[in-house]
């Protein structure tokens, strides 16, 4: 079965520090995975994806992830935490197991809250 | 550039009243459109998505139901609310090969 990971619930660090958020993922064939953040009572934006080439992906924000396809991991990471990143961060599969591609159904972590402490 | 529009934003509806929610979408055509709703301010579940008009399919069995009248207009619907119909609703959508989502702003129902 396809599926995404996401074993921290909260993730507590400090401003100015490194951050990273983590994400193992199952799927069948070569996964398409993404990053999301969502801020209090708002929609989810979408931050940065993976498809193909390099393992390291930039995205917005200052945000990083790292796909690593022998851990099935692609972690989300930023060299220098702010409070302002302070969020809930989703880790999304594309589904792959739907005939032709044609529906791009994603399927979600549970989330992670990061909280940056100034 | 393709902007999500969602309203209302805030809804207070009692048990056994209709709804009605309203997404739609600017700026691209044939998107895939999605009805997410979000319990308990995490995890996220798959309600309805549609690959073209009239096109719906129900991810889980429930109270509501959904259409898609127009190319870029998405409706939730209920025909009579149950408190655990209580939620952030999202709506989002996606088009051709770049597969990501990309989420309007919400609805908070609460449901009394």
């Amino acid at each position: 079965a396809q599926s995404v990971a996401q074993p921290e619930d909260q993730v507590n660090v400090a401003e100015g520090n490194p951050l990273t958020v983590k994400c193992t993922y199952s799927v069948s064939g070569n996964p398409y995975l993404f990053w999301y953040v969502q801020y209090p009572n708002r929609g989810l934006q979408f931050l940065l994806k993976y498809i193909t080439g390099d393992n390291l992906v930039k995205g917005s924000y200052g945000f990083e992830a790292e796909f690593n396809k022998s851990q099935t991991s692609f972690h989300l990471k930023k060299p220098s935490a702010l409070v302002s990143d302070s969020a809930l961060y989703f880790c999304a599969v594309r589904d792959s197991m739907n005939y032709g591609g044609a529906t791009n159904k994603l399927i979600f972590g549970t989330g992670t809250l990061l909280a940056v402490q100034p | 550039s393709q902007t999500i529009h969602q309203w209302p934003a805030t809804l207070v509806q009692p048990v056994g009243s209709p709804l009605s929610l309203e997404c739609t979408v600017e700026g691209t055509s044939n998107p895939n459109l999605y009805w997410y709703r979000q319990a308990a301010g995490r995890g996220l579940q798959l309600l309805f998505y549609s690959v073209g008009i009239g096109q719906i399919s129900s991810e889980v069995p429930q109270n509501l139901s959904a259409s898609r009248p127009q190319d870029r207009q998405f409706i939730l619907s209920s025909k009579k609310l149950l408190l655990s119909d209580s939620g952030f609703y999202l709506c989002a959508w996606s088009a051709g090969r770049s597969y990501e989502q990309y989420f309007g702003p919400g609805t908070r129902l609460t449901v009394t």
